[in-house]
C-alpha cells in the first residue's frame, strides 16, 4: 500500500474553494486515489475516487497529473458544515483493506 | 437500508472488566471491518472479515481483543480483560468489493465511544 502525505491541517472561509494535496510518489500501476471525509463523532464517509485525469461528483472534484504522483481534492464554495477531517488513501482494487493515515483537518469559518 | 449498526453507542466500564461490542453490516456485504480510532495513534485497522472468515487480524493489539463473525449479519469484538488504555471509539465498517460506487468502498458505522475507567 503507497503511503501518502498530506497536510495535517487547513483552514478557509465560507464560500472558498477549498484544494488539498496529497503526495503518493510510490503510487503503483494498479492503485486508485480514494478520499474519505470524517465529521466529528460520526465514522468516515467515502467522497471520491479516482485513477487519473479528473473527476467530478456532486460533492468534490479530483484532480490527478499524469506522474500520478499527487492528487487534490477539490471542494467548491465550502460551508461550515465541510469541517471534517479528509483522508486520502492509495490502494489497488483488489486490495481488501484500507490504511488510513493521520488526514487534513479542515476548519471553515464565517 | 439501515447502514452499518452499531451497539452499544456509548459503553463506560471499569478496569478489569469484560466488554463487548457488536456491529451488524449492511445486508449483502462480504466484508466486515473493525477499526479503533484515538486522537494519539488516529485510525487504525483491528481485524477484518471475508465470508465471515478472519482474514487479517494483525491490527489486534493484544491477546486481550477477540473478534467473532457467526454469521453475515453479525460480528462482536470483545475485549477481556479491559483497560484505561483501551478507550477510545470504535468503529465497524462493511463492503461489497464488487459493486458500490468505487472499487473498496467502505461504509462505516456510527462508532462506540468506550471509556474504561
Amino acid at each position: 500500500l503507497a503511503k501518502t502525505t498530506q497536510p495535517i491541517s487547513m483552514d478557509s472561509y465560507e464560500g472558498q474553494e477549498v484544494n488539498i494535496t496529497c503526495s503518493h510518489n510510490n503510487i503503483a500501476t494498479n492503485d486508485y486515489i480514494t478520499w474519505y471525509q470524517q465529521f466529528p463523532s460520526q465514522g468516515p464517509r467515502f467522497i471520491i475516487q479516482g485513477y487519473k485525469t479528473k473527476v467530478t461528483n456532486e460533492v468534490a472534484s479530483l484532480f490527478i497529473p499524469a506522474d500520478r504522483k499527487s492528487s487534490t481534492l477539490s471542494l467548491p464554495r465550502v460551508s461550515l458544515s465541510d469541517t471534517a477531517v479528509y483522508y486520502c488513501l492509495v490502494g489497488a482494487h483488489n486490495t481488501d483493506k484500507l490504511i488510513f493515515g493521520t488526514g487534513t483537518r479542515l476548519q471553515v469559518f464565517p | 437500508d439501515a447502514g452499518v449498526i452499531q451497539s452499544p453507542r456509548h459503553e463506560v466500564t471499569e478496569m478489569g472488566q469484560e466488554v463487548t461490542l457488536r456491529c451488524k453490516p449492511i445486508s449483502g456485504h462480504d466484508y466486515l471491518f473493525w477499526y479503533r480510532q484515538t486522537m494519539m495513534r488516529g485510525l487504525e485497522l483491528l481485524i477484518y472479515f471475508n465470508n465471515n472468515v478472519p482474514i487479517d487480524d494483525s491490527g489486534m493489539p493484544e491477546d486481550r481483543f477477540s473478534a467473532k463473525m457467526p454469521n453475515a449479519s453479525f460480528s462482536t469484538l470483545k475485549i477481556q480483560p479491559s483497560e484505561p488504555r483501551d478507550s477510545a471509539v470504535y468503529f465497524c465498517a462493511s463492503s461489497l468489493v464488487s459493486s458500490g460506487v468505487a472499487y473498496n468502498e467502505q461504509f462505516f458505522g456510527p462508532g462506540t465511544r468506550l471509556t474504561v475507567l
